[in-house]
């Protein structure tokens, strides 16, 4: 089983020009997320979508743009890069049942250099 | 304001003692509580969980020990092996806040020494 695949590995980017991260899970859990993660400050919420077809702010979400169109892909964009979007993405899935809790799965990662 | 703290940045115990990693969170609608570890280069796979409803949980050589009056929760690795040095992250969930958002902490780096 996959679980969480994340592309690219990693990216050098030139600011101001537009990137998406792809996410694809194959565990048909409803629940993904978008994280990053910054040396000294844990991880960090992105963005996040309870279903298909929805989404939600999470902790820092400027400058970054997500949509659900189906249940497997997540992808996050980036429109006009700078440098302080450097940093590690982490997608994550889960099996949200609206009662009770299930843990996330995380993909690999995605290491991005904004220059 | 940071909602859950890992106040140490790291921690290095000897194989075979025992690691205490500790958690604090501010937030007192957080009613779930996990551990995550981190190897570099992958990303974080969890580890273990407890419930507000709960002040343990056991799970082999991992117990989470939660403090509801003190918002505090702490992971107990016992006895501690090489192959458990990673950052361990504390996260917390509000569960009636409509997802399975977590907030997570800065984490911790635990050194195995064998």
């Amino acid at each position: 089983t996959a679980g969480i695949t994340q592309a690219p590995t990693s990216q050098i980017l030139a600011a101001g020009r537009s990137m998406t991260l792809r996410c694809t899970q194959d565990m048909r859990h409803n629940a993904m997320y978008w994280y990053r993660q910054d040396l000294g400050l844990g991880l960090r919420l992105i963005h996040y979508s309870n279903t298909a077809g929805t989404t939600g702010k999470g902790e820092v979400p400027d400058g970054y743009s997500v949509s659900r169109a189906n249940t497997d892909d997540f992808p996050l964009t980036l429109a006009s890069a700078v440098p302080s979007q450097t940093s590690v993405y982490f997608c994550a899935s889960s099996d949200w049942a609206g009662s009770s809790y299930n843990e996330q799965f995380f993909g690999p990662g995605t290491r991005l250099t904004v220059l | 304001d940071q909602q859950v703290k890992q106040n140490s940045p790291s921690l290095s115990v000897q194989e075979g003692r025992i690691s205490i990693l500790n958690c604090d969170y501010t937030n007192s609608m957080f009613d779930y509580f996990l551990w995550y570890k981190k190897y570099p280069a992958e990303g974080p796979t969890f580890l273990i969980s407890i419930s507000s409803i709960k002040d343990k949980n056991e799970d082999g050589r991992f117990t989470v020990f939660l403090n509801k009056s003190a918002k505090h929760l702490s992971l107990h690795i016992v006895p501690s092996q090489p192959g458990d040095s990673a950052v361990y992250f504390c996260a917390a969930s509000d569960s009636q806040g409509g997802s399975e958002k977590l907030v997570f902490g800065k984490g911790t780096k635990l050194t195995v020494n064998p």
